[in-house]
């Protein structure tokens, strides 16, 4: 069955570390995105990727990175620059044929301590 | 910019009908979907209007105005399971394909 997996569930790190999250999808989808959660909050874009070797920032691009070298991974990196990295971070994927209509990852809880 | 709102929060009865509204800037609109979240899970799709009118899918529907930048979501015979974040967002200018959420309304359902 296609799908979009995020790794790990959930992921601890001390202060001043970076952290890669995972995400894959074998949905042949072309477009993928990033997105972090805050507590009754909505999800805030922070990178997206439209194809191959390009991708934009979001709205909260500062302190993250991302890399598109294959179509189906689509890591975000949590530098230690992000002032408040501690959140529940979605990766998800689309495309034109379903009007970009999102499959979402399960997740990755990030707590930095 | 480009705002979306709907309500934070809303209480209803098991089998009981609600209506969760959302509301958005209607400059470069191109489609709104809606979502459910579960409590520490991932949202997964609900519905998508890019015309005017009703869409109907079980005990789900969707309605959209582009005219009034209005949308609403009717969930009907509620059951427990209903309980859920449902989160309203907007496809601003498709080239991009990136959504803009609202925060989301907690549904709680009572027996």
């Amino acid at each position: 069955d296609g799908g979009i997996t995020q790794s790990p569930k959930y992921l601890f790190r001390k202060e001043g570390q970076n952290v890669t999250l995972s995400c894959e999808q074998n949905l042949n989808h072309d477009a993928m995105y990033w997105y972090r959660q805050d507590p009754g909050q909505g999800l805030r874009l922070i990178y997206y990727s439209q194809i191959v070797n390009d991708f934009q920032k979001g709205d909260i691009a500062e302190g993250y990175s991302v890399s598109r070298e294959k179509k189906e991974s689509f890591p975000l990196t949590v530098t230690s620059g992000q002032k408040n990295p501690t959140a529940f971070y979605l990766c998800a994927s689309g495309n034109r044929d379903r009007a970009y209509g999102y499959t979402f990852g399960s997740g990755t809880r990030l707590t930095v301590v | 910019g480009q705002n979306i709102d709907q309500p934070t929060e809303m209480t209803a009865t098991e089998g009981a009908i609600v209506q969760i509204n959302c509301t958005y800037q209607t400059s470069g609109f191109n489609g709104l979907f809606w979502y459910q979240q579960h409590a520490g899970e991932a949202p997964t799709f609900l519905s998508y209007n890019v015309l005017d009118g009703l869409e109907e899918k079980g005990r789900f529907s969707s309605f959209l105005s582009r005219s009034k930048g209005y949308s609403y979501l009717l969930l009907k015979e509620l059951q427990m399971k209903d309980s859920a974040s449902y989160l309203c967002a907007v496809l601003f200018n498709t080239n991009a394909g990136k959504s803009t959420f609202g925060d989301g309304t907690t549904l709680t359902v009572k027996p």
